[in-house]
This record gives structure tokens, C-alpha cells and sequence, in this order.
């Protein structure tokens, strides 16, 4: 079952518009939330993250808001740009005895229209 | 920078023959992760290691199998590869074991074609 969900496969953003990627999940144990970024054939870089202990993260043109009560997290891209036409994975981690298990969304794949 | 290495970017194999993809981190990293990505179910974990020789199941597990003889390596196995192992296989790494703000970091991703 899929405990970390991005539900909107496609998003399409004029350049200078704001972009917002949502993810919602259901296990109220996670800790910690990051968001990926993945161009294709390559690998996932990490892009931001934030704490359950806080409900906003910034980190220049990106800004990620958390909501626990809601079990919800969305990413704000502003201004966008075309270089952030990419893949977006929303992760969540929860922490183990032996350490972190980490859990993906589907992934949203923006594009930013110039 | 953290820098987590494949072997290979493309790979062809044929049906029933035996795979290695192999992982190095550079950073000394104690967890090791490989995930298979596929369009429309995102990342899914096949197996991790949070130290030398130890290995975990993750969620899809079922016809692969893992090595970690050295820290900083760790390879998957397709015992008898199948088209529909078809797929790109992802390498992670992460620092802290017992860290709440632990972070992944990527490879570059291997993308295996199964004929």
C-alpha cells in the first residue's frame, strides 16, 4: 500500500508562475520529508527537505510547507523556470531500530512552458 | 560533494542470465539502498544494507539478491534475469544510521534492458 502519494502525474507552468507540488501520506510516524528533482536517464538529486518538528522550509526559489494535521506537504516553486521542468518525488523517512527506511511517491513531471 | 557511482548506464542482457550492477559510495556512508524506478510506480525498494554484510529486504525482493563485502560497495544480483526486471535501477546511500534528518543521495541510475 502506498503510504507516500503524489496524485497529480503532470504539471504544466508558465516561466515566472508558481509551481506547487503536492504529496500527501498516511503513516503519522515519518519524521522527515524530502523532495527529489530527476531529469531524465539520470538519477534523483536532492532538492529540499523538512522536519516534522516545522511547517515551512526555504531554500531560495524553492519552499517546501508541511501540514502533519492534514498529513500533507507541497513543494512551491517561485519564480519557475524551464530548467525546472523535471521529475519531482516526494519522500518520506521513518525512523528503525537499524536505521532510516526511506518512501517514494509516483513522482509529478512539471514543465515549465516558456 | 557526495558522489555515488554505477557501473554501468546502459545495460542489455538476455533472458535467464545472470546480472551484477554494482554501487560505490565515496563518502563512507553506513546504508546502502537499491531501488528499481518504473513509469507510474515511482521508486520501489528491492533491498538495503545499513552495514558491511548485512542485507534487508525491501519491497520487492523477489528474484534478486544483494552483496555488501565492503562498505563503500553494494551490488544486486539478478540470479536469472527476466523482461520483467526490465526497468532502471537506482543505487542510494545515506549517512546517518539513527539520524531523523538522514538524507539519500543518488547514482546516476543504470538502465537495464532484458531481451
Amino acid at each position: 500500500d502506498q503510504q507516500v502519494k503524489q496524485n497529480s502525474p503532470s504539471l504544466s507552468v508558465q516561466e515566472g508562475r508558481i509551481s506547487i507540488l503536492n504529496c500527501d501520506y498516511t503513516n503519522s510516524m515519518f519524521d522527515y520529508f524530502l523532495w527529489y528533482k530527476k531529469y531524465p536517464a539520470e538519477g534523483p538529486t536532492f532538492l529540499i527537505s523538512i522536519s516534522s518538528i516545522k511547517d515551512k522550509n526555504e531554500d531560495g526559489r524553492f519552499t517546501v510547507f508541511l501540514n502533519k494535521s492534514a498529513k500533507h506537504l507541497s513543494l512551491h516553486i517561485v519564480p519557475s523556470q524551464p530548467g525546472d521542468s523535471a521529475v519531482y518525488f516526494c519522500a518520506a523517512s521513518e525512523m528503525f531500530d537499524t536505521g532510516n527506511q526511506f518512501y517514494f511517491g509516483t513522482g509529478t513531471s512539471l514543465t515549465v512552458i516558456p | 560533494d557526495v558522489k555515488v557511482t554505477q557501473s554501468s548506464r546502459y545495460l542489455v542482457k538476455r533472458t535467464g542470465e545472470k546480472v551484477f550492477l554494482e554501487c560505490v559510495q565515496d563518502m563512507d556512508h553506513e546504508n546502502m539502498f537499491w531501488y528499481r524506478q518504473d513509469p507510474g510506480l515511482g521508486l520501489r525498494l528491492i533491498y538495503f544494507s545499513y552495514d558491511v554484510k548485512m542485507k534487508e529486504k525491501g519491497d520487492i525482493p523477489e528474484g534478486y539478491s544483494v552483496s555488501r563485502e565492503k562498505k563503500e560497495r553494494f551490488s544486486l544480483i539478478l540470479e536469472s534475469a527476466s523482461t520483467n526486471q526490465t526497468s532502471m535501477y537506482l543505487c542510494a546511500s545515506s549517512l546517518y544510521g539513527l539520524s531523523t534528518t538522514d538524507t539519500q543521495y543518488f547514482g546516476p541510475g543504470t538502465r537495464l534492458t532484458v531481451l
